[in-house]
């Protein structure tokens, strides 16, 4: 079983649509991180969460530490959010460990 | 600021040729790694650094190479290329203090072995 999982790995949405990606993890966790790489692209942190809940934007991300569940929500989705969505998990040691990603289409 | 500058963008190798993937950092970030992205997996940590002078391997070390002889730069060599190393690479720096420390990643380097 891998340490950090996400769902789904594929998603397409029609421009408008209200999205939701969700990543599970196993591990026990100083902070999580959700990153945004558009196709061909680097990766951009969206979000860097330890509790609760943030907004950027359209962009929310909550966690719930107690279920070690996170989940990735845009509103009002535009084909500009078409990126692989992936979900990093961060120890109580330095580094990163990944989940293989979320592919959002979003058509107009 | 830069952030995080990776160069080459592209490369194209034959087996067995050596290079180096460079990777510096302008923030003053104490932590870097280097990554490497496949089809259908997440990324795997190659090998990292927390500080200068300070190496350590990661997940999927062997074939790779590296030194940290500054705090701004942390170049990834490869001895003796192998098609296997076929790849995106992507290196990442943030403060090492604290949890909760943003981090930056470089643009990515995509490597073919032939």
């Amino acid at each position: 079983k891998n340490e950090v999982e996400q769902s789904p790995q594929n998603l397409t949405a029609q421009e408008g649509e209200f999205i939701t990606i969700n990543c599970s993890y196993s591990v026990g966790i100083s902070a999580l991180h959700w990153l945004q790489q558009h196709p061909g692209g680097g990766i951009v942190s969206l979000f860097m969460l330890s509790s609760g809940k943030k907004k950027h934007g359209r962009l929310i991300a909550t966690i719930n530490i107690q279920e070690k569940h996170s989940s990735l929500h845009i509103t009002a989705s535009h084909p500009r959010d078409s990126a692989v969505y992936i979900c990093a998990v961060r120890g109580y040691g330095q580094n990163f460990v990944f989940g293989p990603g979320t592919r959002l289409s979003v058509l107009p | 600021n830069a952030g995080v500058t990776q160069t080459p963008k592209f490369q194209v190798l034959k087996t067995g040729q050596s290079m180096t993937l460079q990777c510096a950092q302008d923030m003053n970030h104490e932590y870097m790694s280097w990554y490497r992205q496949d089809p259908g997996m997440g990324l795997r940590l190659i090998h990292y650094s927390v500080g200068a002078g300070i190496t350590d391997q990661g997940e999927v070390p062997n074939g790779y190479n590296v030194s940290r002889s500054t705090t701004e730069d942390f170049p990834l060599r490869l001895l003796s290329a192998a098609p296997s190393q076929t790849s995106v690479y992507f290196c990442a720096s943030r403060p090492r203090t604290g949890p909760d420390t943003e981090a930056f990643f470089g643009q990515g380097t995509r490597l073919t072995v032939v």
